[in-house]
């Protein structure tokens, strides 16, 4: 596609619900990347994607946080067991390549409440 | 590891002014790249340097690299208020992985 699309834009959850966040890259990226944002600060790494292959999830902040990406385009980032400090914006970000010239491009973000 | 500090936090400007947003690194840069984020949505390329002393231009906007590759500034000639937003520089981490940090952000207001 033309850009980074994702979904829902918007998703109140209920404290304990799990929720599934989809990340679709522009066409021919291979890195992948998922930041969370919370009011007010910039955005922190999540996990990062080479392809298909899962090379970075240090930022994951738990083990309720799971990302796949199991064809190398599409993305999902999953959280289990939603908490309050969960609420956040969470953006996706593709680039063509691993390599420190190549810009990133964010997604619109999937702006999630957990209540 | 490395971080990016971005100053100042806020910015309320008359339209027509000039501003100057900051981001230093606590390490050597290898790019340093402006995004605009507006309330709600997500981030806007501007703009990437990668060589000391590297400027650029776009419209009204320009950005700088320093020599050192530790510090940039963002310069926004006669403001308007569409350029209203977070104003975020983000940098690949020369520590750990391949990933790209970021600063907290700059929100300028600009009164017309």
């Amino acid at each position: 596609g033309a850009g980074v699309s994702q979904s829902p834009r918007y998703k109140v959850a209920k404290r304990g619900q799990d929720v599934a966040l989809r990340c679709d890259p522009i066409s021919g990226h291979v890195s992948l990347f998922w930041y969370q944002q919370a009011l007010g600060q910039g955005p922190e790494f999540l996990t990062y994607f080479q392809n298909e292959a899962q090379l970075d999830k240090s930022g994951l902040p738990s083990d309720r946080f799971f990302a796949e990406r199991p064809e190398g385009s599409v993305s999902t980032l999953k959280i289990q067991r939603t908490q309050q400090e969960d609420s956040a914006v969470y953006l996706c970000a593709s680039s063509l390549e691993r390599r420190r010239g190549n810009t990133i491009y964010f997604g619109e973000g999937s702006w999630l409440t957990v209540v | 590891s490395q971080e990016l500090e971005q100053s100042p936090q806020s910015l309320i400007v008359q339209e027509g002014k000039n501003l100057t947003i900051n981001c230093t690194s606590s390490k050597t840069l290898y790019g340093l790249y402006w995004y605009k984020q507006k309330y709600g949505e997500g981030l806007i390329f501007l703009m990437m340097l990668q060589k000391g002393g590297e400027e650029k231009s776009h419209e009204k906007i320009t950005a700088k690299l320093d020599e050192k590759k530790q510090q940039s500034s963002l310069h926004i000639t006669a403001s308007q208020p569409s350029h209203a937003g977070i104003y975020l520089c983000g940098a690949v981490s020369t520590s750990g992985t391949y990933k790209y940090i970021f600063g907290t952000g700059t929100r300028l207001k600009v009164l017309a």
